[in-house]
């Protein structure tokens, strides 16, 4: 069975750091494209960033370009999302989903308030 | 970025009936690999998002046939041939073809 299990989500001060974890199991993480998905409360979904199987490439939503940085680690079957310069528009419950988003996990929140 | 029209944003209906809701697209979705990575999600309430459909037309894993995909180019439709009581939720298109991924505003689905 396929699991994804966010952790990580917290309150943090404007300007803080965070690191978000998803582990994954149930399947070959290392032959799968991953992404953050974020959700705010109340409202729709939004893509957040995209890394490939091995690592070597990602991608980013202008909001968080620069500040939030995604990262896996195919010996621990983890996928991670370094947020830096948090920011209270970050606010959200944010989800990892893999490849075409088949599978969610059930999110981790991070809220952003001083 | 590719932005993604969804109509109606609600959808009031009977159990047993059929639904319909409608997601454009502001550029076509074919990919150059010659697939169109259009997506449809439901969100039951106090769920992560499901996949429904992918693909335009395939039903995920477990997906009861009552759940049908169509369209091409910008338009694209997610058919509930006899809405059930557990169809309730928000429905998402999405697509994949280009970053950033993008997806509709949510069609909210209820019973009357």
């Amino acid at each position: 069975e396929v699991q994804l299990v966010e952790s990580g989500g917290f309150l943090v001060q404007p300007g803080g750091s965070l690191r978000l974890s998803c582990a994954a199991s149930g399947f070959t993480f290392s032959t799968y494209w991953m992404q953050w998905v974020r959700q705010t409360p109340g409202k729709g979904l939004v893509w957040v960033s995209h890394i490939n199987s091995d690592g070597s490439s990602t991608r980013y939503a202008d909001s968080v370009k620069g500040r939030f940085t995604i990262s896996r680690d195919n010996a621990k079957n983890t996928l991670y999302l370094q947020m830096n310069s948090l920011r209270a528009e970050d606010t959200a419950v944010y989800y990892c989903t893999r490849a075409i988003s088949d599978y969610w996990g059930q999110g981790t929140a991070v809220t952003v308030s001083a | 970025d590719i932005v993604m029209t969804q109509t109606p944003l609600s959808s009031p209906v009977t159990l047993g009936q059929p639904a319909s809701i409608s997601c454009r697209s502001s550029q076509g979705l074919l990919h150059s690999d010659g697939n169109t990575y259009l997506s449809w999600l439901l969100q039951r309430p106090g769920q992560p998002p499901r996949l429904l459909i992918y693909k335009i037309s395939n039903r995920f894993s477990g997906v009861p046939d009552r759940f049908s995909g169509s369209g091409a180019g910008t338009d694209f439709t997610l058919e509930i041939s006899r809405v059930e009581a557990e169809d309730v939720g928000v429905y998402y298109c999405m697509q994949a073809t280009q970053f950033p991924w993008t997806f509709g505003q949510g069609t909210k689905v209820e019973i009357k």
